[in-house]
């Protein structure tokens, strides 16, 4: 089954402990997404990766870092969490640039 | 960086009735314009699309529209039904080599029984 798997689903964490989501999709595609949902602003790309070690910021990419150093994972790396990061976050991969985005189910962050 | 704006950013109507969402872009050279719907607790997932070189698409129900020169699209639902209820965002990309896409920001449709 096609899949965009991410981890954590749910978590609270303190402000300034490092956290990783992780994320791994299953269809080869070469293009990666960071978003992050909120009330009011929709969504919003965080960073996005083009192919291994090809990663590139997005709108929103103050506070996050990003590695590509498989096809299949895309981790999401918060190195000193702080309230204003308390979200919503999906990965997403794609084929290429112009095709439908595939979204996981999501990681609901809080940061306290 | 492009700017797009979604509205409404809510709307009720009536099962059976029709439903109009619009959206506008700012950078002339986007050329690929998707919309989602995300049920309550679900992911986004692609509901139709339109390219830069065509002015409508339609699939059952669902039509979307795009005005180049206006730099705006629509979201068309006919038939209104409840499951229909859900945020839609509409999307912009540039295909050009790259992968920088921005959204609306979101509207949440009530389709009433």
């Amino acid at each position: 089954e096609a899949q965009v798997t991410q981890n954590p689903r749910y978590l609270i964490t303190v402000t300034g402990k490092k956290l990783t989501v992780t994320c791994s999709q299953n269809m080869n595609h070469e293009y990666m997404s960071w978003y992050r949902q909120d009330p009011g602003l929709g969504l919003r790309q965080i960073y996005y990766s083009m192919n291994v070690e090809v990663t590139d910021k997005g709108d929103v990419p103050e506070g996050y870092k990003v590695s590509r150093k498989e096809k299949r994972n895309f981790p999401l790396i918060l190195e000193s969490p702080s309230p204003n990061q308390t979200s919503l976050y999906f990965c997403a991969s794609t084929t290429s640039a112009g095709n439908t985005i595939y979204f996981g189910e999501g990681s609901w962050l809080t940061v306290v | 960086g492009e700017n797009v704006e979604q509205h409404p950013s809510t709307l009720s109507v009536q099962e059976g009735d029709s439903a109009v969402i619009k959206c506008t872009y700012s950078d002339s050279a986007s050329n690929y314009f998707p919309w989602y719907k995300q049920e309550l607790g679900k992911r986004p997932q692609l509901i139709i699309d339109i390219r830069s070189n065509v002015g409508e698409k339609k699939d059952q129900r669902i039509a979307v529209t795009l005005n180049k020169t206006a730099k705006h699209f629509s979201l068309h639902i006919t038939e209104t039904q409840p499951e229909d209820s859900a945020v839609y965002f509409c999307a912009v990309e540039n295909s050009g080599g790259y992968q920088k896409v921005t959204f609306g920001t979101g509207t949440k449709l009530q389709v009433i029984p």
